[in-house]
């Protein structure tokens, strides 16, 4: 069976820090791996994917995250956060199981300060 | 765009109560998904359907039960509804093969009192 761990579960920055969300997923197979991203509100969206190819992926809004197989880890990074960024953040996993669901992390709930 | 709504975005229940929450999508998506989402536990998957007509068991089915009998529709009833099923309830929808990417809904609070 396939899993997901995000460990922060509760980051708060201020603003113009630079960003780093842990992501940890436990299957030994191929796997495609996303973030999505829930603003106070709004509904999940999208905010990279990674399904093959460049391990280092950038997404929306300046956001990036790397794929690093030998450490089962797909951590999601940014540069430099705005008060906007505040939100939860959620690592999924889909693994080559032939199960057609993502596996979710927990979430990180990021809180940005001005 | 992919457009997946749902019936209500907040509903309030009482306990016993036979309850259907509905998601539609207007993509021609094969799969719909039905996750549950509660504080510091993210999504769990409820129930999906590859087709019309099917559907299998995610890892949390007990208690609920899905329809779906247009490509489009993707319904989750609770039977009878209890105090430990009030969450955020999510609909999704993925293409078909090589497609992975999950489209979600606005999602439905549900309150059983």
């Amino acid at each position: 069976a396939q899993s997901v761990s995000q460990h922060n579960h509760h980051v708060i920055l201020s603003e113009a820090a630079s960003l780093e969300l842990g992501c940890n997923y436990s299957y030994g197979g191929t796997v495609n791996l996303f973030w999505y991203v829930q603003y106070p509100g709004q509904h999940l969206q999208l905010l990279l994917k990674y399904f093959s190819g460049d391990p280092l992926v950038k997404g929306i809004k300046g956001f990036e995250a790397e794929f690093i197989k030998s450490k089962f880890s797909f951590n999601l990074r940014k540069p430099s956060v705005q008060w906007s960024d505040t939100a939860e953040y959620f690592c999924a996993v889909n693994g080559n199981t032939g199960r057609r669901a993502l596996t979710f992390g927990s979430g990180t709930r990021l809180q940005v300060q001005p | 765009d992919v457009k997946v709504t749902q019936s209500s975005r907040y509903l309030v229940k009482r306990t016993g109560e036979k309850v259907f929450l509905e998601c539609v999508q207007d993509m021609d998506h094969e799969n719909m998904f039905w996750y549950r989402q509660d504080p510091g536990l993210g999504l769990r998957l409820i129930y999906f359907s590859y087709d019309v007509k099917m559907k299998e068991k995610g890892d949390i089915p007990e208690g609920y039960s899905v329809s779906r009998e247009k490509k489009e529709r993707f319904s989750l009833i609770l039977e009878s509804a209890s105090t430990n099923q009030t969450s955020m309830y999510l609909c999704a929808t993925r293409g078909g093969t090589g497609h992975y990417e999950q489209y979600f809904g606005p999602g439905t609070r549900l309150t059983v009192t």
